[in-house]
């Protein structure tokens, strides 16, 4: 099946530094990539829709400024965490979707983010 | 907007048994529904998904059933087996002016004990 390749699997960061995630669909183009933030014990929760050579697209109470993403080319979009606080510390998901209706979406491994 | 419920939340079975989550959606206008599982730690895996022009659909040990005038959508898994053990998402489109996205259930967590 389509691979989804997310990287890194774990980071820890120290308060107030911004952090770096990377997604990237290994043997497909995807014009979109979706941002998932998921809480223990919780559903996925979309933060935003990434969309190849434009703004990306957030969802209702997501800080744009906070989490930047950014979608240079069609196999790449990255999650940056800015500022980061013990409060952001999460599990963040990516996905991209296959398919000619564009609707079977594929996951990346996931991302730990721990902020002390 | 669309909203999906799934239940139950939690689900034990004794290896062999049946299990079925259920799921029921909102928006009439959607036409995809995929289910995931999830292993600790790890992304959501796509295991099986259904689309509205269809009733049924079946993978090995794992079938989906899809009821449009209910607008609710199950899945079995037969022959429970421990490596079952994660947790089930369901899932259902919905589209907004030309993008779309997928709205999740609250999640079933499935043990099979041995």
């Amino acid at each position: 099946g389509a691979v989804v390749s997310q990287h890194p699997s774990r980071v820890i960061c120290k308060s107030g530094t911004s952090v770096k995630i990377e997604c990237r669909s290994l043997d497909f183009q995807a014009t979109t990539m979706f941002w998932y933030r998921q809480f223990p014990k919780q559903s996925l929760m979309l933060m935003a829709t990434s969309n190849e050579g434009s703004k990306a697209t957030y969802e209702q109470g997501v800080e744009k400024d906070k989490f930047l993403i950014n979608h240079a080319s069609l196999t790449l979009s990255t999650l940056t965490v800015t500022s980061a606080h013990p409060e952001d510390s999460s599990f963040y998901i990516c996905s991209a979707p296959l398919g000619s209706l564009h609707t079977e979406a594929f996951f990346g491994q996931g991302t730990r983010l721990t902020v002390v | 907007g669309e909203n999906v419920e799934q239940h139950p939340s939690t689900l034990s079975v004794q290896e062999g048994d049946s299990a079925v989550i259920k799921c029921t959606y909102s928006d009439s206008a959607s036409n995809y529904f995929p289910w995931y599982k999830q292993e600790l730690g790890k992304g959501p895996q796509l295991i099986i998904d259904i689309r509205s022009n269809v009733g049924e659909k079946k993978d090995q040990r794992i079938a989906v059933t899809l009821n449009k005038t209910a607008k609710h959508f199950s899945l079995h898994i037969t022959e429970t087996q421990p490596e079952d053990s994660a947790v089930y998402f369901c899932a259902a489109i919905t589209r907004m002016d030309s993008s779309y996205k997928l709205i999740f259930g609250s999640g079933t967590r499935l043990l099979v004990r041995p």
